[in-house]
């Protein structure tokens, strides 16, 4: 069963801080990775993804992958209380996006 | 405006009923999926569709079926064979199917059991 662990959370930052949110997948041969941001009652939207070992920078985000270790990660720097949601990690593996259950942030003002 | 749209936004079922939920999409994508999500859990395949006329069953089918008649289309029936159904219904797209594509998500609709 190929498996995508994320911390529930949830992850408390004072606004202006930075969040990471952490992922990690058991299937070695993913190759791309998605996060996406949920807020309360709605559907999922596309933050980010990667598919090359190192950072991406996009904005205020940061995507890190590490293949070796099977870890993926989020930053998101200078947080404001809009950032306050569930992030969603998603690995493809074989055919299908495998999804975590996503880590609960809060941005405190 | 392009997008995925879902219909309804709510839904209610009563025991033994069958419903059908409405995924429409104007991207042009090939691919379309449909996800349940249950709180405190990620989400969880039901079907996929690749290609007009075929479609694949996900990790949680039992309970439930799809069409794909038009690219445009992919409505998710229900069946009262779905014990537990109550749940957040997500319809997706991606524009190439069998990679590593980035799906989209429509607005969702929310089912309930009476």
């Amino acid at each position: 069963q190929k498996e995508v662990e994320q911390n529930s959370g949830p992850l408390s930052v004072p606004e202006g801080a930075i969040a990471s949110l952490n992922c990690t997948y058991s299937d070695r041969g993913s190759q791309s990775f998605f996060w996406y941001r949920q807020y309360s009652g709605k559907s999922p939207e596309l933050i980010m993804f990667i598919y090359s070992n190192g950072d991406k920078e996009d904005g205020r985000f940061t995507a890190q992958l590490n293949k070796a270790s099977q870890y993926v990660s989020l930053l998101i720097r200078d947080s404001q209380p809009s950032d306050s949601a569930t992030y969603l990690c998603a690995g493809w593996g074989g055919n299908k996006l495998v999804f975590g259950a996503g880590t609960i942030l809060r941005v405190k003002s | 405006d392009g997008g995925i749209t879902q219909s309804p936004k709510y839904l209610f079922r009563k025991e033994g009923q069958n419903v059908t939920l409405s995924c429409e999409q104007n991207l042009n994508h090939d691919a379309m999926y449909w996800y349940r999500q249950d709180p405190g859990q990620g989400l969880r395949l039901i079907y996929y569709s690749q290609i007009v006329n075929d479609f694949q069953k996900g990790d949680i089918a039992e309970g439930y079926s799809v069409s794909r008649e038009k690219k445009e289309s992919f409505p998710l029936t229900v069946t009262s064979a779905q014990k537990n159904p109550t749940a957040f219904y997500l319809c997706a797209s991606s524009l190439l199917p069998g990679g590593a594509d980035t799906q989209y998500f429509g607005p969702g609709t929310r089912l309930t059991v009476l």
